[in-house]
């Protein structure tokens, strides 16, 4: 099956650092990105998406780009919060297919 | 709205039994998914459907079964509980399939 990977499992940054959260895809036939974002004990929540006719895409705070060519994805927080501590995935998706495919996650921690 | 709701969100099974996990949504989605979680992992799909009356498997569809009799309810069903059963599932729905999957708050289950 598809697969979508993270390159760091953990990642640690200073109340107020910008941080960079990375996902590599493998299946170049998919055309829609998605961030979520989990919190302990909880569902994952939308955070940010782009579709593959696009290399970055703006929100509140975060940014995401795509760079089709390594099949690389990123996520850019702006002025990290101890709030944005939790757990964050990259999913994938063809829009001619039914299926989401999630990779294993980057634990974030958010130091004060 | 509620939303994706999902119960029981705690349940102890002995080895061979059966469970039914339900998932219900009220925000009219076609499209709905059942994942598993385990320990610092990423979701696996299970199955999904696409309809009332439309199931098909997923990632890891073994040892499980759903049915979709209606727009609303997606329940999965364990025949034979396992120790590798032991984990998180989490419903989700979607209007489309470019669009934000919302989640349940998750179902955990453990198998002795």
């Amino acid at each position: 099956g598809e697969s979508v990977g993270l390159h760091l499992p953990t990642l640690s940054v200073q109340e107020g650092d910008n941080s960079i959260i990375n996902c590599a895809y493998s299946n170049s036939a998919s055309d829609y990105f998605i961030w979520y974002k989990q919190e302990s004990g909880k569902g994952p929540q939308f955070i940010i998406d782009i579709r593959s006719n696009m290399d970055k895409r703006q929100g509140q705070r975060v940014t995401v780009l795509l760079n089709k060519t390594v099949k690389h994805l990123s996520l850019q927080i702006a002025a990290t919060q101890p709030g944005d501590s939790a757990v964050y995935f990259c999913a994938e998706n063809k829009s001619t297919g039914n299926q989401f495919y999630f990779g294993t996650g980057t634990s974030l921690t958010v130091i004060p | 709205n509620a939303g994706v709701t999902q119960t029981p969100k705690f349940r102890i099974l002995k080895i061979g039994q059966s469970m039914t996990l339900q998932c219900t949504q009220d925000m009219n989605h076609n499209y709905m998914y059942w994942y598993r979680q385990d320990p610092g992992m990423g979701l696996k799909l299970i199955y999904y459907s696409v309809g009332a009356g439309i199931t098909d498997k997923g990632e890891v569809p073994n040892g499980y079964n759903v049915s979709r009799s209606t727009t609303e309810d997606f329940p999965l069903r364990l025949e034979l509980a396992a120790p590798s059963q032991t984990s998180v599932y989490f419903c989700a729905s979607t209007r489309r399939l470019t669009g934000e999957l919302f989640f349940g708050e998750g179902s955990r289950l453990t198998v002795l």
